[in-house]
This record gives structure tokens, C-alpha cells and sequence, in this order.
């Protein structure tokens, strides 16, 4: 038990769809980032946020968005959903500067 | 552009003896590295890190190793033991406190051999 809680663990959406994944941190967790890891690479970062704010973003077009909020929750929407978003997304969070702690993640197929 | 590699998809060790995985980077900006290990149906767990203002870290039966005329690094595990069959990332990332954006290779497939 990493503290860090990811919901649902699996999910199959249509293609064109939206979804939204949630995770739950450990309290003081302020800082939350998210990675997709496509099957067979290492994870990518999606993008972080600190304080209810994205302070960084990687390679993910805008469809990718997320939200933090106060009681150390989070969540990841994609909207338009590709066969390609189909992934693990594993959700991260730790106090700032800290060691990240990650969670179990969501499987995500796109049909 | 993958600006950190593991080009050993899967490696087979004996119990007892020593894992060597490795790793390379292309970014020169990278300063810490992070070693991961992740089960199925689990989250990468922190292994070791290593700052680029050292070339060695030790932690109990890990040790990381950094070469940055190179651009490798290493990750050494001794003795090996069935419970350390995983999947081993490596990851890197470039200064600024609070940054969170790791760059991570492709895994290594440990297995350890009774």
C-alpha cells in the first residue's frame, strides 16, 4: 500500500469518447504528476501540478488536461479518445522537492 | 528522440550473484538519476537515485554507478535474489527543485534464477 490510490484499475472506452481517471494522495502530498506508459516503453510524463496549478507539461497534445484539488485528489481527463491513448496512467504525487510515490495506475483500452 | 536507453530488454541472472543493468542518456541537461522497479499490476517503486556530482551510490545491496564522460549508468544488485525478478527503469531528470518530469527508459526484464 503506497498511500497513493488510483481508480478505476481498468477501463474500456470508444474510441471518440472522454475519460476521466482519479487518484487519491497521501495528505501533504501537494504535488501530483501523471505518465502514460504505452505497452512494451517506459512511462511519459503527461504533465504535474502543484498547488491546484499545472506547473509543467510534457510532449501531450491539449486534449490531455487534469485537476488538482485541495483535499490531495487529482484527476486526469482525455478527451477524443485515440486507439493510441490506450495505456497504463499512472498518477505520482509527493510534498514538493520530495521522493514521488506512485501508484498501482489505470489500464485504459480504446476500442 | 529516446534521450535514455536500456538496450537489454531482459536479462537472466543466478541467485547469488550479481545483476548488472544499464543505461544510457543523451542529454547532457540531465543531472539526477532515478532507478525504479515496478511488479505487474504495481507502481514503480524508488530504488536509488544518484546526483550527477557523484559517481557512485550505495544502499544496502544496491549500488548505482555514473559515468558522465560517457553518459552511462549502471545498476548493480549483490547477491541477486528471486525477489528481485521485476522490471528495473531507469529514469533522469533535469535540475530545478520541484520538477517533476522524469524521462524514463524502456525497462529491463530481470529474472533471477533459483
Amino acid at each position: 500500500e503506497t498511500g497513493v490510490t488510483q481508480s478505476p484499475t481498468h477501463l474500456i472506452k470508444t474510441r471518440g469518447q472522454q475519460v476521466t481517471l482519479r487518484c487519491s494522495s497521501q495528505s501533504g502530498h501537494n504535488t501530483v504528476s501523471w505518465y502514460q506508459q504505452a505497452l512494451g516503453q517506459g512511462p511519459q510524463f503527461i504533465f504535474q501540478y502543484y498547488r491546484e496549478e499545472e506547473n509543467g507539461r510534457g510532449n501531450f497534445p491539449p486534449r490531455f488536461s487534469g485537476l488538482q484539488f485541495p483535499n490531495y485528489s487529482s484527476e486526469l481527463n482525455v478527451n477524443a479518445l485515440e486507439l493510441d491513448d490506450s495505456a497504463l496512467y499512472l498518477c505520482a504525487s509527493n510534498p514538493y522537492g520530495e521522493d514521488r510515490v506512485f501508484g498501482s495506475g489505470t489500464r485504459l483500452t480504446v476500442v | 528522440d529516446q534521450q535514455v536507453k536500456q538496450n537489454s530488454p531482459s536479462l537472466s541472472v543466478q541467485e547469488g550473484r550479481i545483476s548488472i543493468l544499464n543505461c544510457d542518456y543523451t542529454n547532457s541537461m540531465f543531472d539526477y538519476f532515478l532507478w525504479y522497479k515496478k511488479y505487474p499490476a504495481e507502481g514503480p517503486t524508488f530504488l536509488i537515485s544518484i546526483s550527477s556530482i557523484k559517481d557512485k551510490n550505495e544502499d544496502g545491496r544496491f549500488t548505482v554507478f555514473l559515468n558522465k564522460s560517457a553518459k552511462h549508468l549502471s545498476l548493480h544488485i549483490v547477491p541477486s535474489q528471486p525477489g528481485d525478478s521485476a522490471v528495473y527503469f531507469c529514469a533522469a531528470r533535469r535540475g530545478a527543485f520541484g520538477n517533476e518530469k522524469l524521462t524514463f527508459g524502456t525497462g529491463t526484464r530481470l529474472t533471477i534464477i533459483p
